[in-house]
């Protein structure tokens, strides 16, 4: 069965200083894999998404950036966080292609930004 | 005008009853549907998934789909005090978007004992 790791689970970090969020998925091959953000009380917000090795869509204009260096392997990155980027950060993965498939969420990391 | 709509709630169902989650989406060529259950401080999980028009039964869940209408609902029979949380409704609709799914803002269910 497929399962997908991310971490740390929780995050405190100061204004200005560098981010590196990690997932990995087991048990499948080319998967799509997705960043969202979660603002306290609020829906997900999709940042990024892969549907392949160095293939990376983003959604929404912001000083964080994504990279797939390996099949499985998804990395969210800062170089200097802001306030604004606190919130619940999920990593997820579907089938990969158009196959209408689900996407599956790992357990999220808690970012708290001081 | 969202994309995908729900009422944010909260839904307040004594135990027991059954729990009606209501869902529009304004995408006319989405395909797919699903649906998510997030407990407070945790990540969504898939608990429902519905590709053609009509009743989708899992449990004490049933899904309910009406392209035509452009809504999905979900249908929690025998609510229990477990099953507080909050719903998203994710719809998937753009062609080679990589599965990319809309969320709705999701609607909180309070089950009472």
């Amino acid at each position: 069965s497929q399962t997908i790791h991310q971490w740390p689970a929780t995050l405190v970090q100061p204004v200005g200083s560098p981010l590196s969020l990690e997932c990995t998925v087991e048990g499948t091959s080319n998967p799509n894999l997705y960043w969202y953000r979660q603002a306290a009380g609020r829906g997900l917000q999709l940042l990024f998404y892969s549907v392949g090795i160095g293939q990376i869509s983003s959604e929404v204009p912001q000083n964080l950036s994504a990279s797939r260096p390996q099949d499985r392997q998804f990395i969210l990155s800062s170089k200097k966080l802001l306030l604004s980027d606190s919130g619940f950060y999920l990593c997820a993965w579907s089938v990969g292609g158009n196959s209408n498939q689900p996407q599956h969420f790992g357990d999220g990391t808690r970012l708290s930004i001081l | 005008q969202k994309e995908v709509e729900q009422n944010s709630g909260p839904l307040s169902v004594p135990e027991g009853a059954i729990a009606s989650l209501n869902c529009t989406y304004s995408d006319r060529v989405s395909q797919s549907f699903f649906w998510y259950r997030q407990y407070s401080g945790k990540s969504p999980e898939l608990i429902m998934s519905i590709y053609s028009n009509g009743d989708k039964e899992d449990g004490r869940f049933t899904a309910q789909l009406n392209k035509a209408s452009q809504y999905v609902s979900l249908l929690i029979r025998d609510s229990q005090p477990s099953d507080s949380a909050t719903y998203l409704c994710a719809v998937n609709g753009v062609k080679g978007a990589g599965n990319k799914l809309t969320f709705g803002g999701g609607t909180r269910v309070l089950v009472k004992p």
